[in-house]
């Protein structure tokens, strides 16, 4: 079992639509999560940062930790077809620099 | 604020050529460097990890190797290329105190 599961989707809805992308992790000690979006051809860029269990709101942005059942997710409301793009969920034990666990991503289309 | 760089963008190498991709990072000091692999449509694929000036950490055995000859440049070598060593390869740094971590823009690497 991996220690982060993330749907590949492909993830295709209509431009307006609210989307959830979700993670599942097995290591109860993680306490830090971050989402990252990457679009295609370009490096990951750091969209939502958490600690602990909790939401956290963006914008049209809005991260969830629910430590309790290793779940996280990323919501995104009013989707747009700037959107578009590939999202990584990671996560960490230690707020030390080190190193984080990256799901395998979710591709996501919104189609206008 | 802080920048991050990577060349080249793309490449394309023969099989048993020799490989050396850089990374160099800007406006921070004494930052954590890391080197990923992303094959297409996969998640990311921790290669090495750097905590300081010729610290290296390889996270998977493989015929490439990482060095650090100065605080903020990060290079990835290899003597002779596979044909499975094609991918978009990915350097990024931390702070020591943080594990957020920011990527470049990546290098496409096609081994031929």
């Amino acid at each position: 079992q991996k220690e982060v599961e993330q749907d590949p989707g492909p993830l295709s809805v209509p431009e307006g639509a609210i989307v959830s992308l979700n993670c599942t992790y097995s290591n109860s000690a993680f306490q830090y999560f971050m989402w990252y979006r990457q679009y295609s051809r370009k490096g990951p860029e750091l969209l939502m940062y958490t600690y602990s269990s909790g939401n956290k709101e963006d914008g049209r942005f809005t991260a969830q930790v629910d430590k309790s059942s290793k779940y996280i997710s990323l919501f995104i409301r009013d989707s747009q077809p700037s959107d578009s793009a590939t999202y990584l969920c990671a996560m960490s034990e230690n707020n030390q620099g080190g190193k984080l666990i990256f799901g395998q991503g979710t591709e996501l289309s919104v189609k206008p | 604020s802080q920048t991050i760089h990577q060349w080249p963008a793309t490449l394309v190498q023969p099989v048993g050529s020799p490989l050396s991709l850089e990374c160099t990072v800007e406006g921070t000091s004494n930052p954590n460097l890391y080197w990923y692999r992303q094959a297409a449509g996969r998640g990311l694929q921790l290669l090495f990890y750097s905590v300081g000036i010729g610290q290296i950490s390889s996270e998977v055995p493989q015929n490439l190797s990482a060095s650090r000859p100065q605080d903020r440049q990060f290079i990835l070598s290899s003597k002779k290329l596979l044909l499975s060593d094609s991918g978009f390869y990915l350097c990024a740094w931390s702070v020591m105190e943080v594990d957020t971590q920011y990527f470049g823009p990546g290098t496409r690497l096609t081994v031929l």
